[in-house]
């Protein structure tokens, strides 16, 4: 089973400002691709599937590079209740989850 | 709106004993999951589920683990002698047909002792 890498930060940003996340690949097989995000000792939720031709829901837009193996997401106008561990992740059945980034919103 | 469920929140089993965790997909979902994740690591997959048998494991899924369908609203992760490092959050989760968006529910706290 391949790997999925992710800056695990923590990412400490002021509230309003705009951050983004990338993580790579290493499985070319994989074909569906999605962002998470984790509170602390929850489970995964949905945040939003990517695709090759991009996709925006609100503040927020996920990107997918198959070329490059490499996925991002962007967050704009962040909230404090953005505050959490965003999981990329990837798989043709089950999905390989990266350790996930670490975001900090601040007041 | 439809959500997975888990019983128990919270299992405590000696090392050794054998344990059953529960979850109920969301009712029109027809592929099923077992994930872990060990306390400050990453959500790692186990098992995957459709159509009344296993279609992909991982490494981790051993013979010590199993899964089933009893009905036809329960998918249970049954674990045959617990280990100490089986301790986990163990998550459940599904996904419906044509849709590869996964579902998770709430997990079960497993402790070993």
């Amino acid at each position: 089973r391949k790997e999925v890498e992710q800056d695990p930060g923590p990412f400490n940003v002021p509230e309003g400002a705009t951050v983004a996340f990338n993580c790579t690949y290493s499985n070319s097989a994989s074909q569906s691709f999605f962002w998470y995000r984790q509170d602390c000792r929850k489970e995964p939720k949905l945040l939003m599937s990517v695709y090759s031709s991009g996709n925006e829901d609100g503040r927020f837009t996920a990107q997918l590079n198959r070329a490059s193996q490499y996925i991002s997401l962007l967050i704009r106008d962040s909230k404090l209740s953005d505050s959490a561990t965003y999981l990329c992740t990837g798989g043709a059945d089950g999905l390989t989850f990266g350790k996930g980034t670490h975001l900090i919103i601040q007041p | 709106e439809p959500e997975v469920t888990q019983t128990p929140s919270h299992q405590v089993t000696q090392m050794g004993q054998e344990v059953i965790l529960r979850c109920v997909p969301i009712s029109n979902h027809l592929y099923f999951y077992w994930y872990r994740q060990i306390l400050g690591q990453k959500v790692e997959f186990l098992v995957s589920f459709y159509n009344n048998e296993i279609s992909e494991k991982s490494e981790i899924f051993d013979d010590q683990f199993s899964v089933e369908r009893p009905d036809g609203s329960n998918f249970t992760l049954k674990i045959r002698s617990t280990k100490l490092e089986d301790s986990a959050m163990y998550f459940c989760a599904s996904n419906g047909q044509g849709n590869y968006e996964q579902y998770f529910g709430p997990g079960t706290r497993l402790t070993v002792t």
